[in-house]
């Protein structure tokens, strides 16, 4: 049964800390997709990938957050320093190039003091 | 540009009452349309989709909508809530690219009553 994965589910950091969330897509998806989940805000697309080439980043704050792909099994997402109004679920979803359907992971529920 | 709306954050019905989800999306061109659930503390799952195929799509779980071109719309239904139906929905479009690029509406929690 393929599915995304995200490490860690939940993560508690301070105000200033970094952060470094994982997705690992399914095998064989060549695009991949950073979300953030909020009451506020609903469900953002911050960036996404590509054949591991970013492709669209524009609703990510530049300042602080970054998102790579190392290789083919990895997505990050990273933010540094990290700021209260970060506390969100960060959802990784990956995909093929046909249909354009996605498959998300569990999430990352992030909470900065 | 592509939009959706949802209308109707909130809905509540009584078990065993027809669910009626509503979508309206805009496209420059012929869309793909997706509904998809999220329960508590999980990710979204994939409810049913639409890629020009038949109009009337059936999905998971007794969910099915139907795609009016003229109307613009794509509303989810089941004839019969169950409790375990209680969830948020969410309408997405894509189209015009091969990317995968999604838009979201946002999303209309369902209650169902015993």
């Amino acid at each position: 049964d393929a599915r995304v994965t995200q490490t860690p589910r939940d993560k508690v950091t301070e105000m200033g800390q970094e952060v470094t969330m994982r997705c690992q897509p399914i095998l064989g998806h060549n695009t991949v997709f950073w979300y953030r989940q909020t009451m506020m805000q609903g469900l953002e697309l911050l960036a996404y990938f590509r054949n591991r080439a970013p492709l669209d980043d524009s609703g990510m704050p530049k300042d602080r957050f970054s998102a790579e792909m190392p290789d083919a099994t990895l997505a990050t997402l990273k933010i540094q320093p990290s700021e209260p109004r970060d506390s969100a679920v960060y959802f990784c979803a990956s995909g093929t190039s046909a249909y354009n359907e996605q498959f998300f992971g569990p999430g990352t529920r992030l909470t900065v003091l | 540009a592509q939009s959706v709306t949802q209308l109707g954050s909130h809905v509540s019905v009584s078990e065993g009452a027809l669910v009626l989800l509503r979508c309206n999306y805009s496209s420059s061109v012929p869309p793909y349309l997706f509904w998809y659930v999220q329960y508590p503390n999980q990710g979204l799952q994939l409810l049913l989709k639409y890629t020009s195929a038949a109009t009337l799509v059936k999905g998971i779980n007794g969910f099915e909508a139907e795609f009016k071109k003229s109307e613009t719309s794509f509303h989810l239904t089941k004839p019969s809530a169950h409790m375990s139906d209680a969830a948020e929905y969410f309408c997405a479009v894509a189209g015009g690219t091969s990317y995968g690029k999604l838009t979201f509406g946002q999303g209309t929690i369902l209650t169902v009553h015993p």
